[in-house]
């Protein structure tokens, strides 16, 4: 079943604009995750943040996260061509038993314009 | 260091066949997932292997199986194959170690005719 849901479902700006992706999940987490599949690809692993951090940058990437509306925001500034790609969410809600498999949002469809 | 690689690519079979999907983790990881990507369900958790055992699976049916091997590699098998089965299969691996991202090859994509 699906956890997170991204908003918007499609988004499409302009090269050199900032891009910004919600999620929203249902259950308690460990920690939150983000990835990035270009069309017919394998996930690419962009950032994880755990539940105890609200904020994490990474290059041009930005995350927050709140735990209280269980929801996660992803920003993308100074857009690409190459960054053209759906991205998703995906929550761990690993048990004291180890790891577990990550539940994914339906995903956000980005398009740079260029 | 060379990634999750899957095999085969593409995969094409009829209604009732089997198929079998391989995946080989990156040197060093010890746990391997398999997800099934389908148009219009998005990405849904299969299984997870960890030192030769299935440790979870996600809310599949029997015929979806598969086992891991001592190098740690891993095949996906899916019995009496149905049109719906028709999907982009992906395998990650990662250390076992809790809160680890994990990390995905390029998928095996299975088309049912």
């Amino acid at each position: 079943s699906q956890q997170g849901e991204e908003d918007p479902q499609a988004l499409s700006i302009q090269e050199g604009e900032n891009a910004t992706m919600n999620c929203s999940y249902k259950t308690s987490i460990n920690n939150l995750q983000w990835y990035r599949q270009n069309s017919g690809r394998g996930l690419v692993h962009l950032i994880l943040i755990r539940s105890n951090e609200r904020e994490k940058h990474s290059g041009r990437l930005r995350v927050t996260l709140d735990t209280s509306k269980k929801s996660s925001s992803l920003l993308i500034t100074a857009s690409r061509a190459a960054d053209t790609a759906s991205y998703f969410c995906a929550t761990d809600s690993y048990s004291g038993g180890g790891a577990d498999g990550l539940t994914f949002g339906k995903g956000t469809h980005l398009i740079i314009q260029p | 260091e060379a990634g999750v690689t899957q095999s085969p690519t593409h995969l094409i079979k009829t209604r009732g066949q089997q198929a079998t999907l391989r995946c080989s983790p990156i040197s060093g990881h010890t746990s391997v997932y398999w997800y099934q990507q389908a148009l219009g369900l998005g990405l849904q958790f299969l299984l997870w292997y960890d030192e030769g055992e299935e440790r979870n699976r996600g809310n599949f049916p029997p015929r979806f199986s598969g086992r891991q091997f001592p190098n740690y590699s891993s095949e996906l098998n899916v019995n009496a194959l149905e049109l719906e089965d028709s999907a982009l299969y992906l395998c990650a691996s990662n250390l076992d170690r809790a809160g680890q991202p994990q990390h995905f090859g390029d998928g095996t994509r299975l088309s049912i005719l």
